[in-house]
């Protein structure tokens, strides 16, 4: 596509519940990356995809969150039992040579946990 | 230490002025840097890069690297009020596998 599509564009979602965040990156980059924002806070590192594997983990919180990547495209990020301090800003971000050139950012999903 | 670190701010300027945002990082092995911009409820913008020691300029941005003192700014000349945002700096590591960000400086540009 022409951009990164992420979805939805917001998320509320009651404390407890699992929800997914899907991101389609511009077609042909290898390296797709989520991030998360918390409220005035900066961004956040939670795992890197080269491909379908995921090189890079070390950035996710806790064992509620997962990710995978499949087909060297689309790549889904699983929040389960949801908790309060999981409301931020989900931003998946897309490049054609890892971090070399920098990344394309999606518009993002905002998640609130209720 | 944080890796990448930036000026909070706000940092106020008169329209026409040079707004300067400064960034330093702490890995002496970084290879790219860039400034990203994200204006409030938005997502972050690419709006330069550079590799290598001096200065790159593009239209009135200008992008500053000095890796001996691995330090990273960006002037922004005549600024307008439309460049009011959130600059984040954004250093690759771990061996060029993903960007590292600062907290962002936040600029305001008062008419």
């Amino acid at each position: 596509g022409a951009g990164v599509s992420q979805s939805p564009s917001n998320k509320v979602t009651e404390k407890g519940k699992d929800v997914e965040l899907r991101c389609d990156p511009i077609s042909g980059h290898t390296a797709l990356y989520w991030y998360r924002q918390s409220l005035g806070q900066g961004l956040e590192f939670l795992i890197y995809f080269q491909g379908n594997s995921a090189p890079d983990k070390s950035g996710l919180p806790s064992d509620r969150f997962s990710a995978e990547r499949t087909g060297g495209s689309v790549s889904t990020l699983t929040i389960q039992r949801t908790q309060q301090e999981d409301s931020a800003v989900y931003l998946c971000a897309s490049s054609f040579d890892r971090a070399t050139y920098g990344y394309t950012f999606g518009s993002g999903t905002r998640l609130t946990v209720v | 230490q944080k890796e990448v670190e930036q000026n909070s701010g706000p940092l106020s300027v008169p329209e026409g002025a040079i707004a300067s945002l400064n960034c330093t990082y702490s890995d002496r092995g970084s290879q790219s840097f860039f400034w990203y911009r994200q204006y409030s409820g938005k997502s972050p913008e690419l709006i330069m890069s550079i590799y290598s020691n001096g200065d790159k300029e593009d239209g009135r941005f200008t992008a500053q690297l000095n890796k001996a003192s691995q330090y990273v700014s960006l002037l922004i000349r005549d600024s307008q009020p439309s460049d009011s945002a959130t600059y984040l700096c954004a250093v690759s590591m771990e061996y060029g596998n993903k960007l590292v960000f600062g907290a962002g400086t936040i600029l305001r540009v008062k008419s």
